[in-house]
């Protein structure tokens, strides 16, 4: 099955840095890649996602990059601010009949103020 | 407003007990999900279900079981509650062929 692997686990940076977080995906068949934030004692929620026909995706500070060579995508922020710390997921959907989204486990970020 | 909703936020039970958590969704999905969020291992698939009475086993379906009579329920069933099971239980709900995922609010179960 799909593994996807979600790196660093941790991220502290300084307000108006990037951050950029880093996952690769092990099945070739994968075709959607989805991004969650989850604020602390909240639930996941959906930021940005990309399909693998598209190489880049931008909005506003969030960007997400594809490379379907390398099978790995990144999540770009640009500019951050103390509300994007959370735990950011990155995940893979295989298509057809498979209907498992597959997470990483998973980037705690922290914007110092 | 979409909604997934579960039936509990927080959940103490003994050892051996038979455990339901449940899930309700308002948007028509086909697609229900069981997560178990633990630290530092992110979000595993325990089960998931594509249609009325269908499932499959997601990661770690060890211990779990689920039940989907009806469209917008899914219950996830702890046949014999153990302590390695006390976690965050996340549901979620998707659309056939659609992509965002919607997720309750979780369910912190501590087994003692």
């Amino acid at each position: 099955g799909e593994n996807v692997e979600q790196h660093p686990s941790t991220l502290s940076v300084q307000e108006g840095d990037s951050a950029v977080i880093k996952c690769t995906y092990s099945d070739s068949a994968s075709n959607y890649f989805p991004w969650y934030k989850q604020e602390l004692g909240k639930r996941p929620q959906l930021i940005i996602d990309i399909r693998s026909n598209v190489g880049e995706k931008k909005d506003q500070r969030i960007a997400v990059t594809l490379n379907k060579t390398a099978k790995h995508f990144s999540l770009h922020i640009t500019e951050t601010q103390p509300e994007d710390s959370a735990v950011y997921f990155c995940a893979a959907h295989s298509g057809g009949s498979n209907y498992k989204l597959t997470f990483g486990k998973g980037t705690l970020l922290t914007v110092n103020p | 407003d979409v909604k997934v909703t579960q039936s509990s936020r927080y959940l103490v039970k003994r050892t051996g007990e038979k455990v339901f958590l449940e899930c309700v969704q308002d948007m028509d999905h086909e697609n229900m999900f069981w997560y178990r969020q633990d630290p530092g291992l992110g979000l595993r698939l325990i089960y998931f279900s594509y249609d009325v009475k269908m499932k499959e086993k997601g990661d770690i379906p060890e211990g779990y079981s689920v039940s989907r009579e009806k469209k917008e329920r899914f219950s996830l069933i702890l046949e014999s509650a153990s302590t390695n099971q006390t976690s965050m239980y996340l549901c979620a709900s998707r659309n056939r062929g659609g992509t965002e995922a919607f997720f309750g609010q979780g369910t912190r179960l501590t087994v003692v």
